[in-house]
């Protein structure tokens, strides 16, 4: 069964620091591997696709990574701003199962 | 532009009450979902829908029902509302793979009094 952990569950920052947020998955059998943004009480906002294929998307300040022989993936977000605050997800298709398996988010704050 | 639109988007109401969550897409895509989600808490999928006429329950249990009558169209209601499902239902869409990935539209806030 595909289980998806984030790390850390929060995170305090000051403006301007570059940040890595993690994600690991148990099972390497995926299609695809999204990362999400949600604001406080808002729907998700897609920001990053990876295709099991690919080793990487970037997206203005975002790069993300994916390795599936090591079932992880990274966002990074360079020169973090207060408007960078938001609960990120990650979520993993299952390539047995078909459906979206998401983590339990990493909160970030982004301190002026 | 193509989206994925949720109406209303907040919504108090009375115990007892019927009540109809309205999800739209113009994305093109077969394959539509509903989540639920208490605050500060994980997602979890309560139904979800391959195409017209196909409607699936999904991993956590829920009293509301669904209907997908149309393509674009994907609306979740509950019968008799009870503050116990006070949460937050946010609709999403894929392609039948979900290899474009999904779109989330901006979710319903619902309040039971």
């Amino acid at each position: 069964k595909q289980e998806v952990t984030q790390i850390p569950a929060a995170l305090s920052v000051p403006e301007g620091e570059n940040l890595v947020l993690n994600c690991s998955f148990t099972d390497s059998a995926i299609y695809n591997l999204q990362w999400f943004r949600q604001d406080h009480g808002k729907g998700l906002t897609s920001l990053l696709l990876i295709q099991s294929s690919q080793r990487e998307q970037t997206s203005g300040r975002l790069n993300a990574s994916l390795d599936k022989s090591s079932g992880r993936s990274t966002l990074y977000i360079a020169a973090s701003q207060p408007g960078d605050s938001a609960t990120y997800l990650c979520a993993a298709l299952s390539g047995n199962t078909g459906k979206l398996i998401f983590g339990q988010g990493t909160t970030l704050q982004v301190k002026p | 532009e193509a989206d994925i639109y949720q109406t209303p988007r907040y919504l108090v109401i009375g115990t007892g009450k019927k009540i109809t969550l309205e999800c739209s897409q113009t994305m093109g895509h077969d394959k539509m979902y509903w989540y639920q989600q208490d605050p500060g808490m994980e997602l979890h999928l309560i139904h979800y829908s391959y195409g017209v006429n196909s409607t699936e329950k999904g991993d956590l249990s829920s009293e509301s029902t669904v209907s997908r009558i149309r393509t674009e169209h994907f609306p979740l209601t509950l019968e008799s509302a009870r503050p116990s499902h006070t949460s937050q239902y946010l609709c999403a869409s894929s392609h039948p793979g979900g290899e474009d990935g999904y779109t989330f539209g901006s979710g319903t806030r619902l309040t039971v009094v």
